[in-house]
């Protein structure tokens, strides 16, 4: 049971670059996140998805989109990179019909250069 | 303003000795819940206890427990005889509203805690 997995683990992107960051969970939980962890910020919320099917924005979406392409993966994409996206990207999911604990993957590093 | 509030950079704490890690919270919706987690130099996020704003008995699991006054909108964490091993950043975070509604979460800038042996 690996619970909730990303991909890449790290990552160095020059300015403009799109990439795409994968996550898959097979706890078959119904909402899935996507965060971003700055240094002194805490995580914040860029975008989940309360279901299959649906998504929509946290506190900071400018600069990503997301696909919730079935239950089990939810991914972000940054269309042009920019050095503000320099993070720790961290998905998460929960079950979403009662059970609140939400179980995070390990993270990824992004580097924009 | 801030929806989670931190307001201890830094803790330290003797090895076996209790600590509680401050957090406060900015809602107007009845419907939340509180949530705190451990984060070691590893960097995974690992889910510690968990409090919603209906349950009358605050929330315990094995040493953490969370001091919930709805009141005062405060969830402390309280960890009992500390181990070298609870070295970590520690997040206080709030899901706003009814879960089926759609989740908005927020975390608050976390506090360093350190066991001294």
């Amino acid at each position: 049971n690996a619970g909730v997995t990303q991909t890449p683990k790290f990552q160095v992107l020059k300015t403009g670059q799109s990439m795409t960051l994968q996550c898959a969970q097979d706890m078959n939980h119904n909402s899935m996140y996507w965060y971003r962890q700055d240094p002194g910020m805490g995580l914040r919320l860029i975008y989940y998805s309360a279901s299959e099917g649906t998504t929509d924005k946290g506190e900071v979406p400018n600069g990503y989109n997301v696909s919730r392409l079935n239950k089990r993966e939810f991914s972000l994409r940054l269309e042009s990179a920019a050095p503000s996206q320099t993070s720790v990207y961290f998905c998460a999911s929960s079950d979403g019909t009662g059970g609140e604990t939400q179980y995070f993957g390990p993270g990824t590093r992004l580097l924009v250069l | 303003a801030q929806k989670i509030t931190q307001t201890q950079p830094g803790m330290f704490v003797q090895e076996k000795e209790a600590v509680t890690l401050d957090c406060t919270y900015d809602t107007s919706d009845p419907s939340y819940g509180l949530f705190w987690y451990k984060q070691p130099s590893s960097g995974e996020m690992i889910f510690l206890i968990y409090q919603g704003s209906y349950d009358q008995q605050n929330a315990t699991e094995g040493r953490y427990s969370l001091n919930f006054q709805k009141a005062r909108k405060s969830a402390n964490l309280v960890i009992s005889a500390s181990q070298l091993g609870d070295s970590a950043m520690y997040f206080c975070a709030m899901r706003e509203g009814l879960l089926m509604a759609g989740n908005q979460f927020y975390f608050g800038t976390g506090t360093s805690l350190t066991v001294i042996p």
